[in-house]
Protein backbone atom coordinates (compact mmCIF):
# COMPACT_ATOMS: atom_id res chain seq x y z
CA UNK A 1 0.00 0.00 0.00
CA UNK A 2 1.16 3.09 -1.09
CA UNK A 3 -0.74 4.95 2.07
CA UNK A 4 -1.98 8.84 1.27
CA UNK A 5 -0.10 10.14 -1.46
CA UNK A 6 -0.06 14.23 -2.09
CA UNK A 7 1.37 15.48 -5.31
CA UNK A 8 3.46 18.36 -6.24
CA UNK A 9 5.85 17.95 -3.43
CA UNK A 10 6.78 21.72 -3.77
CA UNK A 11 5.24 24.86 -6.26
CA UNK A 12 5.79 28.55 -6.16
CA UNK A 13 2.82 29.96 -7.80
CA UNK A 14 2.11 33.94 -8.34
CA UNK A 15 0.06 35.95 -7.15
CA UNK A 16 -3.40 35.39 -8.81
CA UNK A 17 -2.77 31.93 -10.15
CA UNK A 18 -4.71 28.99 -9.37
CA UNK A 19 -3.69 24.98 -9.26
CA UNK A 20 -4.86 21.89 -7.89
CA UNK A 21 -3.63 20.21 -4.56
CA UNK A 22 -3.37 16.04 -5.60
CA UNK A 23 -4.21 13.57 -2.94
CA UNK A 24 -5.24 9.68 -3.24
CA UNK A 25 -5.44 7.24 -0.74
CA UNK A 26 -5.42 3.28 -1.15
CA UNK A 27 -6.49 2.07 2.15
CA UNK A 28 -10.78 2.58 1.09
CA UNK A 29 -10.80 5.12 3.81
CA UNK A 30 -14.43 6.87 3.52
CA UNK A 31 -12.98 9.93 5.73
CA UNK A 32 -10.55 12.50 4.08
CA UNK A 33 -9.31 16.23 5.25
CA UNK A 34 -7.11 18.92 3.83
CA UNK A 35 -5.68 20.94 6.86
CA UNK A 36 -2.43 23.77 6.23
CA UNK A 37 0.33 24.28 8.93
CA UNK A 38 1.84 28.08 8.58
CA UNK A 39 5.35 28.28 10.14
CA UNK A 40 5.48 27.36 13.89
CA UNK A 41 1.59 26.85 13.89
CA UNK A 42 -1.04 23.52 14.37
CA UNK A 43 -2.83 22.51 11.83
CA UNK A 44 -6.11 24.28 10.67
CA UNK A 45 -8.70 21.77 8.67
CA UNK A 46 -9.91 23.36 5.26
CA UNK A 47 -12.00 20.86 4.43
CA UNK A 48 -13.11 17.68 4.81
CA UNK A 49 -15.10 14.44 3.50
CA UNK A 50 -16.56 11.68 5.03
CA UNK A 51 -17.53 9.60 1.75
CA UNK A 52 -17.22 10.14 -2.27
CA UNK A 53 -20.01 12.54 -3.21
CA UNK A 54 -19.67 14.62 0.27
CA UNK A 55 -17.87 17.02 1.40
CA UNK A 56 -18.14 19.91 3.83
CA UNK A 57 -15.84 22.85 5.35
CA UNK A 58 -13.50 23.08 8.08
CA UNK A 59 -12.33 26.22 10.34
CA UNK A 60 -10.41 27.80 6.99
CA UNK A 61 -12.24 27.23 3.38
CA UNK A 62 -11.98 30.74 2.28
CA UNK A 63 -9.90 30.66 -0.88
CA UNK A 64 -9.96 26.92 -1.74
CA UNK A 65 -12.47 24.60 -3.23
CA UNK A 66 -12.81 20.50 -3.29
CA UNK A 67 -14.23 17.86 -4.63
CA UNK A 68 -14.54 13.95 -3.77
CA UNK A 69 -15.73 12.05 -6.74
CA UNK A 70 -13.97 8.91 -5.80
CA UNK A 71 -13.46 7.46 -2.22
CA UNK A 72 -9.97 7.36 -3.59
CA UNK A 73 -9.55 10.91 -4.40
CA UNK A 74 -9.66 14.58 -2.95
CA UNK A 75 -8.08 17.41 -4.72
CA UNK A 76 -7.63 20.85 -3.27
CA UNK A 77 -8.44 23.56 -6.10
CA UNK A 78 -6.66 27.23 -5.08
CA UNK A 79 -8.44 30.11 -6.70
CA UNK A 80 -7.36 33.19 -7.22
CA UNK A 81 -3.98 32.44 -4.98
CA UNK A 82 -2.92 35.35 -1.98
CA UNK A 83 0.27 35.53 -0.56
CA UNK A 84 -1.75 34.14 3.34
CA UNK A 85 -2.32 31.13 1.12
CA UNK A 86 1.98 30.00 1.68
CA UNK A 87 1.71 27.48 3.46
CA UNK A 88 2.76 23.41 4.04
CA UNK A 89 -0.58 21.58 3.01
CA UNK A 90 -0.97 18.10 4.52
CA UNK A 91 -3.86 15.94 3.40
CA UNK A 92 -5.01 13.03 5.90
CA UNK A 93 -7.58 9.86 5.38
CA UNK A 94 -9.13 8.07 7.87
CA UNK A 95 -11.24 4.91 8.04
CA UNK A 96 -13.50 6.25 10.96
CA UNK A 97 -13.17 8.57 13.82
CA UNK A 98 -9.91 7.27 14.77
CA UNK A 99 -6.22 8.03 13.84
CA UNK A 100 -5.29 9.75 10.34
CA UNK A 101 -3.04 8.83 8.34
CA UNK A 102 -1.24 12.10 6.12
CA UNK A 103 0.37 12.82 3.34
CA UNK A 104 3.91 14.06 3.35
CA UNK A 105 2.72 17.46 2.69
CA UNK A 106 2.90 19.83 -0.35
CA UNK A 107 4.94 23.36 0.37
CA UNK A 108 3.35 25.94 -1.71
CA UNK A 109 4.91 29.68 -1.49
CA UNK A 110 2.72 32.19 -3.22
CA UNK A 111 4.96 35.12 -4.42
CA UNK B 1 -11.55 29.91 22.97
CA UNK B 2 -9.35 27.80 21.55
CA UNK B 3 -11.11 23.53 20.62
CA UNK B 4 -7.48 22.42 22.03
CA UNK B 5 -5.10 23.93 23.92
CA UNK B 6 -1.56 23.10 24.76
CA UNK B 7 2.06 24.73 25.82
CA UNK B 8 3.81 25.40 22.78
CA UNK B 9 7.49 24.98 25.10
CA UNK B 10 10.14 24.38 23.86
CA UNK B 11 10.64 21.86 26.77
CA UNK B 12 14.54 21.35 27.06
CA UNK B 13 15.35 18.42 29.14
CA UNK B 14 18.82 16.08 29.32
CA UNK B 15 18.65 12.56 27.61
CA UNK B 16 17.16 10.13 30.76
CA UNK B 17 14.82 12.46 32.33
CA UNK B 18 10.83 12.41 32.60
CA UNK B 19 8.78 15.25 30.98
CA UNK B 20 4.96 15.54 30.79
CA UNK B 21 2.70 17.23 28.47
CA UNK B 22 -0.66 18.41 29.49
CA UNK B 23 -3.41 19.57 26.60
CA UNK B 24 -6.48 21.24 27.40
CA UNK B 25 -10.10 20.21 24.99
CA UNK B 26 -13.25 22.58 25.20
CA UNK B 27 -15.74 20.18 23.68
CA UNK B 28 -16.73 18.01 26.88
CA UNK B 29 -18.49 15.29 23.86
CA UNK B 30 -15.63 14.63 22.47
CA UNK B 31 -14.95 10.47 22.44
CA UNK B 32 -11.35 10.28 21.02
CA UNK B 33 -8.20 11.40 21.74
CA UNK B 34 -4.57 11.17 20.54
CA UNK B 35 -1.02 12.22 20.80
CA UNK B 36 0.55 12.76 17.21
CA UNK B 37 4.50 13.31 16.87
CA UNK B 38 5.47 15.40 14.38
CA UNK B 39 9.48 16.01 13.11
CA UNK B 40 10.32 19.33 11.51
CA UNK B 41 9.17 19.70 7.92
CA UNK B 42 7.39 16.46 7.86
CA UNK B 43 3.66 14.91 8.40
CA UNK B 44 2.31 14.18 11.89
CA UNK B 45 2.57 10.56 13.00
CA UNK B 46 0.14 8.78 15.31
CA UNK B 47 2.13 8.33 18.60
CA UNK B 48 -0.69 6.76 20.80
CA UNK B 49 -4.34 7.10 20.89
CA UNK B 50 -5.72 7.53 24.66
CA UNK B 51 -8.29 5.77 26.32
CA UNK B 52 -10.63 6.60 29.31
CA UNK B 53 -8.72 3.94 31.61
CA UNK B 54 -5.03 5.67 30.34
CA UNK B 55 -2.34 3.61 28.42
CA UNK B 56 0.81 2.91 28.29
CA UNK B 57 3.22 2.09 25.47
CA UNK B 58 7.03 1.52 26.35
CA UNK B 59 8.72 4.79 27.33
CA UNK B 60 4.89 6.96 26.73
CA UNK B 61 1.81 6.90 29.02
CA UNK B 62 -1.35 8.90 28.44
CA UNK B 63 -3.77 9.88 30.24
CA UNK B 64 -7.12 11.01 29.94
CA UNK B 65 -8.91 13.61 32.75
CA UNK B 66 -12.55 13.87 31.44
CA UNK B 67 -14.31 15.66 34.37
CA UNK B 68 -11.42 18.55 33.94
CA UNK B 69 -11.17 18.26 30.18
CA UNK B 70 -7.34 17.31 29.76
CA UNK B 71 -5.21 14.76 28.11
CA UNK B 72 -1.89 14.03 29.28
CA UNK B 73 1.67 12.21 27.70
CA UNK B 74 4.76 11.49 30.00
CA UNK B 75 7.26 10.02 28.37
CA UNK B 76 9.66 8.52 30.73
CA UNK B 77 13.89 7.98 30.23
CA UNK B 78 13.74 10.70 27.41
CA UNK B 79 15.67 9.89 24.10
CA UNK B 80 17.70 12.04 21.65
CA UNK B 81 15.75 10.41 18.99
CA UNK B 82 12.29 11.94 20.95
CA UNK B 83 13.19 15.31 19.75
CA UNK B 84 9.82 16.20 18.27
CA UNK B 85 6.79 18.30 18.11
CA UNK B 86 3.74 16.55 19.75
CA UNK B 87 0.80 17.29 18.88
CA UNK B 88 -2.31 16.99 20.94
CA UNK B 89 -5.47 15.88 18.83
CA UNK B 90 -9.00 15.67 19.83
CA UNK B 91 -12.22 14.43 18.23
CA UNK B 92 -15.54 16.29 17.75
CA UNK B 93 -18.28 16.41 15.05
CA UNK B 94 -16.71 14.24 12.31
CA UNK B 95 -13.42 16.31 12.53
CA UNK B 96 -10.11 16.56 14.56
CA UNK B 97 -8.83 19.55 16.31
CA UNK B 98 -5.21 19.79 16.63
CA UNK B 99 -3.11 21.73 18.97
CA UNK B 100 -0.07 23.80 17.88
CA UNK B 101 2.05 21.40 19.60
CA UNK B 102 4.29 21.20 22.52
CA UNK B 103 7.82 21.17 21.31
CA UNK B 104 10.68 18.97 23.01
CA UNK B 105 14.26 19.02 22.98
CA UNK B 106 16.04 16.09 24.34
CA UNK B 107 19.72 17.51 25.09
CA UNK B 108 23.09 15.05 25.77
Amino acid sequence: NAGVTQTPKFRILKIGQSMTLQCAQDMNHNYMYWYRQDPGMGLKLIYYSVGAGITDKGEVPNGYNVSRSTTEDFPLRLELAAPSQTSVYFCASSPRLVEQYFGPGTRLTVT
Amino acid sequence: RKEVEQDPGPFNVPEGATVAFNCTYSNSASQSFFWYRQDCRKEPKLLMSVYSSGNEDGRFTAQLNRASQYISLLIRDSKLSDSATYLCVVEGFNKFYFGSGTKLNVKP
